[in-house]
């Protein structure tokens, strides 16, 4: 069964802290995203890569960074954490070929809670 | 720039109840829809998705037309189970603006028996 696991579900973290969040995927897909998920707002994209050690602001990269040295892994990096970054994360990949036509492959999200 | 609108939630519904969320978009060029589907808990996963106009993508007893002369995606099901309580994203996928995903809100689901 593909898969794109996050490595951590639930994180608790202080105020100026700096949080790796992993995502790895084993699809071989070329796509991978970061998303934040907060209620009333939907989705909205971080970042997102096209190939390895290339990346893309999405609509809110501030904040963050992010890191994708291998094909399979992409990982998001909140450099000083703050309170206004307690949300779900998400992270998806898709195939690059498939264009607009394909799908976005979930992972299960990673809640963080910043004190 | 692309943007999708949903029903406001959330929504309550009787067991075999029919089931409508609305979805209207805007985008330019050729958009795919889809609809996501997430359970407590889990991530996202796709319920049906529709390439290109009158398209009807259906799966698990749920279906939607891709309508562009109304720009609308909505989502159907005849009669709803309480496993179907979750919360429902229409998204769509621009031809432009380099493929990214844009998710409407969400509107959640509970069914009861």
């Amino acid at each position: 069964d593909v898969k794109v696991t996050q490595s951590s579900r639930y994180l608790v973290k202080r105020t100026g802290e700096k949080v790796f969040l992993e995502c790895v995927q084993d699809m071989d897909h070329e796509n991978m995203f970061w998303y934040r998920q907060d209620p009333g707002l939907g989705l909205r994209l971080i970042y997102f890569s096209y190939d390895v050690k290339m990346k893309e602001k999405g609509d809110i990269p501030e904040g963050y960074s992010v890191s994708r040295e291998k094909k399979e892994r992409f990982s998001l990096i909140l450099e000083s954490a703050s309170t206004n970054q307690t949300s779900m994360y998400l992270c998806a990949s898709s195939l690059l070929d498939r264009g607009v036509t394909g799908e976005l492959f979930f992972g299960e999200g990673s809640r963080l809670t910043v004190l | 720039g692309n943007s999708v609108t949903q029903m406001e939630g959330p929504v309550t519904l009787s067991e075999e109840a029919f089931l409508t969320i609305n979805c209207t978009y805007t985008a330019t060029g050729y958009p795919s829809l889809f609809w996501y589907v997430q359970y407590p808990g889990e991530g996202l996963q796709l319920l049906l998705k529709a390439t290109k106009a009158d398209d009807k993508g259906s799966n698990k007893g749920f279906e939607a037309t891709y309508r562009k002369e109304t720009t609308s995606f909505h989502l159907e099901k005849g009669s709803v189970q309480v496993s179907d309580s979750a919360v429902y994203f229409c998204a769509l996928r621009g031809s432009t603006n380099a493929g990214k995903s844009t998710f409407g809100d969400g509107t959640t689901l509970t069914v009861k028996p």
